[in-house]
């Protein structure tokens, strides 16, 4: 249980170029999922927090109108990397927490798709 | 600064052996815990967590253990196998019920020698 899908896994573009990225939660629901960026050899660095119906909320620094994010159900958060160039280029990965409360009191723990690894030329 | 870090870039055992890795956070409020294994070219794959108000939770083969004196959380895996090769992080939630992302450490690279 508990698996996030993440598509395309690997895109090459040109300058310039517009992205999007899909997150699905296959088999649970999820109101909110997060969009982190994970340079070679580092830890992931969160970008925004996606909320199913309503704005997303970016993290200090992650410009908004590069990075949009659109979360129109509650399986499915897009992030799309708008004009991208080659700086924008990384490993971009979606994780989903299921709204259904655990048994055991902890919080649900955020699932993670495999990444979109976005080269720009 | 980062609120999460690690004591050690890699960490080589013997195929069998016991391991720990070892996380420090700076953040008194976060309530949550995390340990993620990622493989490369993968996404971090979830494998035990725990609340602040607790000190040892133990899984399959893996127990994590949190001293809020001294804000450091570990890892410890039992009779290390080939699989577990990867990089492993801890990450934290901030306080606020779990609705905020997480905050990654730096990561270690466990490397299992036959």
């Amino acid at each position: 249980g508990a698996v996030v899908s993440q598509h395309p896994s690997r895109v090459i573009c040109k300058s310039g170029t517009s992205v999007k990225i899909e997150c699905r939660s296959l088999d649970f629901q999820a109101t909110t999922m997060f969009w982190y960026r994970q340079f070679p050899k580092k830890s992931l660095m969160l970008m925004a927090t996606s909320n199913e119906g309503s704005k997303a909320t970016y993290e200090q620094g992650v410009e908004k109108d590069k990075f949009l994010i659109n979360h129109a159900s509650l399986t499915l958060s897009t992030l799309t990397v708008t004009s991208a160039h080659p700086e924008d280029s990384s490993f971009y990965i979606c994780s989903a927490r299921d709204n259904v409360p655990r048994g055991d009191g902890l919080n649900q723990p955020q699932h993670f798709g495999d990444g979109t690894r976005l080269s720009i030329l | 600064g980062e609120s999460v870090g690690l004591h050690l870039p890699t960490l080589s055992v013997q195929e069998g052996d016991n391991s720990i890795i070892n996380c420090a956070y700076s953040n008194s409020a976060s309530d949550y815990f995390i340990w993620y294994k990622q493989e490369s070219g993968k996404g971090p794959q979830f494998i035990i967590d725990i609340r602040s108000n607790m000190d040892k939770r133990q899984g399959q083969r893996v127990t994590v253990l949190l001293n809020k004196t001294v804000k450091h959380l570990s890892l410890q895996i039992a009779a290390t196998q080939p699989g577990d090769s990867a990089v492993y992080f801890c990450a934290e939630n901030r306080a606020g019920g779990g609705a905020d992302g997480l905050t990654f450490g730096k990561g270690t690279h466990l490397i299992i020698q036959p």
